[in-house]
């Protein structure tokens, strides 16, 4: 069964600078979430997305961005980056409702 | 955010069940029990969910109390593969989860 795919899987950037990760939910599913894990931490909700609208937010930075689009597949956009934005950062997705949410592989982003 | 309590580490026996315990007694009517997992370097996998009933599916059974003040993941025979952190999350009206500190399985061989 087709899951939830994410690239690029690993990225380095320097400070300052911007990324794009991207995130491409299994078929059919309307929603979408980003989720941040840093080192040695738990994953933390950042933001949301039901039907390309934004549907919830979390803890996501100002300098963060993140958009629907028509094909369901989300961006999340990643501005002046810092050392402390070095983390997993996860997407899921899931039907709209109660359901369980399947989770991607991970992009692994270092800042230095 | 949705609190639950669950504690840091348990170990378990390889080829025994394992019962994880988590305390959400602050949850409303609403609210669904949902356990996830996240074995070493991947990203969490949702095991199963439940309201009021008790749930089985391939991969576990969730245990909820009459009052549903909290809940029990069982993993009826414990293999090396279930080495992994266990999150119990309390799904509120939104759709988002949010992961609390989750209970570390070390399964022994």
């Amino acid at each position: 069964a087709a899951g939830v795919i994410q690239s690029p899987r690993h990225l380095i950037k320097e400070k300052r600078e911007t990324a794009t990760l991207k995130c491409y939910p299994i078929p059919r599913h309307d929603t979408v979430y980003w989720y941040q894990q840093g080192p040695g931490q738990d994953p933390q909700f950042l933001i949301s997305f039901y039907e390309k609208m934004q549907s919830d937010k979390g803890s996501i930075p100002d300098r963060f961005s993140a958009q629907q689009f028509s094909d369901y597949h989300s961006e999340l956009n990643m501005s002046s980056l810092e050392l402390g934005d070095s983390a997993l950062y996860f997407c899921a997705s899931s039907l709209d409702g109660p359901y369980e949410q399947y989770f991607g592989p991970g992009t692994r982003l270092t800042v230095t | 955010d949705a609190k639950t309590t669950q504690p840091n580490s348990m170990e378990s026996n390889e080829e025994e069940p394992v019962h994880l315990p988590c305390n959400h007694s602050t949850i409303s009517g609403t609210d669904y029990i949902h356990w996830y997992r996240q074995l070493p370097s991947q990203g969490p996998e949702y095991v199963i969910h439940g309201l009021t009933s008790n749930v089985n599916n391939r991969m576990a059974s969730l245990a909820i109390a009459e009052d549903r003040k909290s809940s029990t993941l069982i993993l009826h025979r414990a293999t090396l593969r279930d080495a992994a952190v266990y999150y119990c999350i309390r799904k509120t009206g939104a759709n988002n989860l949010f992961f609390g500190t989750g209970t570390r399985l070390t399964v022994i061989p």
